[in-house]
């Protein structure tokens, strides 16, 4: 079975400043990866993912993220936050597309 | 292209009640269809999938129910409903081809049981 672990249920940072977003993933098969964002009373929407090749997989709003195979880690990352980008991020994996296990959820919260 | 439907956008429901929120999706035939619930504080879980009409695999036991009618049209059901209930209801359905496949969801349902 898979399951995703995003241990930081909330994240407040400054304006212009840096972000990591931490994702843990558990499987005994190979998986892919992704991050979706959720702004306040919409669906989910693709930041990123990662199916194989480059283990630095880049998305869209400036955000990266790097598959980490030894440490099952996918941490997404901005080098420079802004006040849009406020909102839910998800971090998830599926095997075969046809299943997706979600984290809980990580809130960013960007100050001015 | 492929665009997803949801409504309501929200609803408030007496306990007891009974429930049913509709998905469509335009573009596409055949599609594979999901159902999602995003309870507070919490984040999705599966509720159930389709990959075809009359075809629904249900992931946990709950008081809900999931049908497809049409190739298109996913519904998801309960004869009445529960405070645990409540949540935000996501459909989606798996899109694309190669590096573009991925799940693809909808605005959601806002669902409050009181």
């Amino acid at each position: 079975a898979q399951s995703v672990t995003q241990l930081d249920s909330q994240v407040p940072v400054f304006e212009e400043a840096p972000v990591e977003l931490r994702c843990n993933y558990s499987s005994s098969v190979s998986v892919y990866l992704f991050w979706y964002v959720q702004y306040p009373n919409q669906g989910l929407q693709l930041l990123l993912k990662y199916l194989s090749g480059s283990t630095l997989v880049k998305g869209i709003n400036g955000f990266e993220a790097e598959f980490n195979k030894s440490q099952t880690s996918f941490h997404l990352r901005k080098p420079s936050v802004h006040i849009s980008d406020t909102a839910e991020y998800f971090c998830a994996v599926s095997v075969g597309f046809n299943k997706f296990y979600f984290g809980s959820g990580t809130k960013l919260n960007v100050k001015p | 292209s492929q665009t997803i439907h949801q409504w309501p956008a929200t609803l408030v429901q007496p306990v007891g009640s009974p429930l049913s929120l509709e998905c469509t999706v335009e573009g596409t035939s055949n599609p594979n269809l999901y159902w999602y619930r995003q309870a507070a504080g919490r984040g999705l879980q599966l509720l159930f999938y389709s990959v075809g009409i009359g075809q629904i695999s249900s992931e946990v036991p709950q008081n809900l129910s999931a049908s497809r009618p049409q190739d298109r049209q996913f519904i998801l059901s309960s004869k009445k409903l529960l405070l645990s209930d409540s949540g935000f209801y996501l459909c989606a359905w798996r899109g694309g081809l190669g590096a573009s496949e991925t799940q693809y969801f909808g605005p959601g349902t806002r669902l409050l049981v009181l």
